[in-house]
C-alpha cells in the first residue's frame, strides 16, 4: 500500500484480555515507531525498530506491553491483562533509511471497559 | 532527554501569518527539528524539518537560530482549514540507534477564525 496501515482500526475489550495491534509499515522504510495518544493529549513514545536490530523497550509503559517486529517489516505491538487506563489511541509511524521525517498511520483506537 | 515547549494554544485569522515558536534547550548535535500537524482522529502529518538556519517549502517555515535552542514554525497566510495541532519533535540521540527517543512537545492548538 501506499501508506502506513494498522488494524484494526476500532479495538473494544474487556478489562484483563490480551489484545494485539497491528502496523504494516510503508515499503522500503526501515524504522517503525509506536506512540500512543489518549484522548486531548500529545504523543507518548513507546517504542521504536530500526530494521532487524533489538528495539530499546524503556518507553513501554509497563511490562504488561510488548512489541515485536518479524522480518523487518509488521509489528505487533501486544497489551496483556488490559487496563482502564490503556484505553488510547496507538498510533504507528513508518521512515525510510535516509530521513528521520515519519509517515503515520491512521491509528487503532482501543477502549478498555 | 531533549524535552519540548510549546504554548499551549494560539488564536489567529485568515489570511494572516502565524508563528509557532517551540523551545528546546538540550538538543543533542545530531538531532533534527522536526514539525508535525494532527487534525482530530487522524494521525500527524508531517510539515517540515531542519537542522539549522531557515528551511522553507511549500507549505511553512522553520526558524532555527544558531544555539538551535527554539524554533518557530511559520504559517504564511493561514485558512480555516490549519485548524489543527502542531507539534515539535526533537529526538534524543541518534535516530539510527535502536536506543533513539523522540520527544513530542504537548502541542499547540491553532485556531483560525474567519
Amino acid at each position: 500500500g501506499a501508506g502506513v496501515s494498522q488494524s484494526p482500526s476500532n479495538k473494544v475489550t474487556e478489562k484483563g484480555k490480551d489484545v494485539e495491534l497491528r502496523c504494516d509499515p510503508i515499503s522500503g522504510h526501515t524504522a517503525l515507531y509506536w506512540y500512543r495518544q489518549s484522548l486531548g493529549q500529545g504523543l507518548e513514545f513507546l517504542i521504536y525498530f530500526q530494521g532487524n536490530s533489538a528495539p530499546d523497550k524503556s518507553g513501554l509503559p509497563s511490562d504488561r506491553f510488548s512489541a515485536e517486529r518479524t522480518g523487518g517489516s509488521v509489528s505487533t505491538l501486544t497489551i496483556q491483562r488490559t487496563q482502564q487506563e490503556d484505553s488510547a489511541v496507538y498510533l504507528c509511524a513508518s521512515s525510510s533509511p535516509v530521513r528521520p521525517e515519519q509517515f503515520f498511520g491512521p491509528g487503532t483506537r482501543l477502549t478498555v471497559l | 532527554l531533549a524535552k519540548t515547549t510549546q504554548p499551549i494554544s494560539m488564536d489567529s485569522y485568515e489570511g494572516q501569518e502565524v508563528n509557532i515558536t517551540c523551545s528546546h534547550n538540550n538538543i543533542a548535535t545530531n538531532d533534527y527539528i522536526t514539525w508535525y500537524q494532527q487534525f482530530p482522529s487522524q494521525g500527524p502529518r508531517f510539515i517540515i524539518q531542519g537542522y539549522k538556519t531557515k528551511v522553507t517549502n511549500e507549505v511553512a517555515s522553520l526558524f532555527i537560530p544558531a544555539d538551535r535552542k527554539s524554533s518557530t514554525l511559520s504559517l504564511p497566510r493561514v485558512s480555516l482549514s490549519d485548524t489543527a495541532v502542531y507539534y515539535c519533535l526533537v529526538g534524543d540521540g541518534d535516530w539510527m540507534d535502536s536506543s533513539y527517543k523522540l520527544i513530542f512537545g504537548s502541542g499547540t492548538r491553532l485556531l483560525v477564525r474567519p
